[in-house]
């Protein structure tokens, strides 16, 4: 069984300034990770995804994560935000194997970007 | 990717009733996933939905309040039963594909539902 832990339930930064949503996960075996974002109104929509090779990770919108196996971690950066950032941010993981597999999802973090 | 329809998008409903939720893909996958959303919390999986066995429920959730159908590859059915307030939710309908399959999830945009 997998688990996620976002500690940051809400974010508040100002316009222009970098921003870390922070992600611990546990599991006892070997899982993909991800970042979804939710806009306030909208669906989930997939960020970014670690699935293997270079442990960093990028989205086309300038945020990126980073996997850090030692640590159990998958924190989301960005480093300088815009007002259009304001949204839900869930990590998630799931067992890496083939054909699909069910996700766990943190609790979210709230990033509300401020002018 | 996968493009996933969810209908209703949202609706009212009175307690006792039950509500419907029905999810289209433009795509054959193998397992979907149903997830609920409660307000102001994350995504529980409720159930997997493979086609041609019974679904696979999450601690938690029974068949008798949330029955799933999974007729062919493309479709999924997810039925609130007799609600309650509580089961106000978004719920949502989850497939997972990608290039190395297995490694995304797509969503549809949810079904709200409120029970009053």
């Amino acid at each position: 069984a997998q688990s996620v832990t976002q500690l940051d339930s809400q974010v508040p930064v100002f316009e222009e300034a970098p921003v870390e949503l922070r992600c611990n996960y546990s599991s006892s075996v070997s899982v993909y990770l991800f970042w979804y974002v939710q806009y306030p109104n909208q669906g989930l929509q997939l960020l970014l995804k670690y699935l293997s090779g270079s442990t960093l990770v990028e989205s086309i919108n300038g945020f990126e994560a980073e996997f850090n196996k030692s640590q159990t971690s998958f924190h989301l950066r960005k480093p300088s935000v815009h007002i259009s950032d304001t949204a839900e941010y869930f990590c998630a993981v799931s067992e890496r194997k083939r054909g699909g597999n069910k996700l766990t999802f943190g609790t979210g973090t709230q990033l509300k970007v401020e002018l | 990717s996968a493009v996933i329809s969810q209908k209703p998008s949202r609706d009212i409903c009175q307690r006792g009733t039950s509500l419907t939720i029905q999810c289209q893909v433009d795509s054959q996958v193998t397992m979907m996933f149903w997830y609920r959303q409660q307000p102001g919390q994350s995504l529980t999986l409720i159930a997997t939905a493979n086609q041609g066995s019974e679904a696979t429920y999450e601690s938690g959730f029974v068949i008798d309040k949330f029955p799933i159908s999974r007729p062919n590859l493309t479709f999924s059915t997810l039925t609130v039963s007799n609600m309650s307030p509580e089961d106000s939710s978004i719920y949502l309908c989850s497939v997972v594909g990608g290039v190395r399959r297995g490694t995304e999830a797509f969503f549809g945009q949810g079904t709200r539902l409120t029970v009053v």
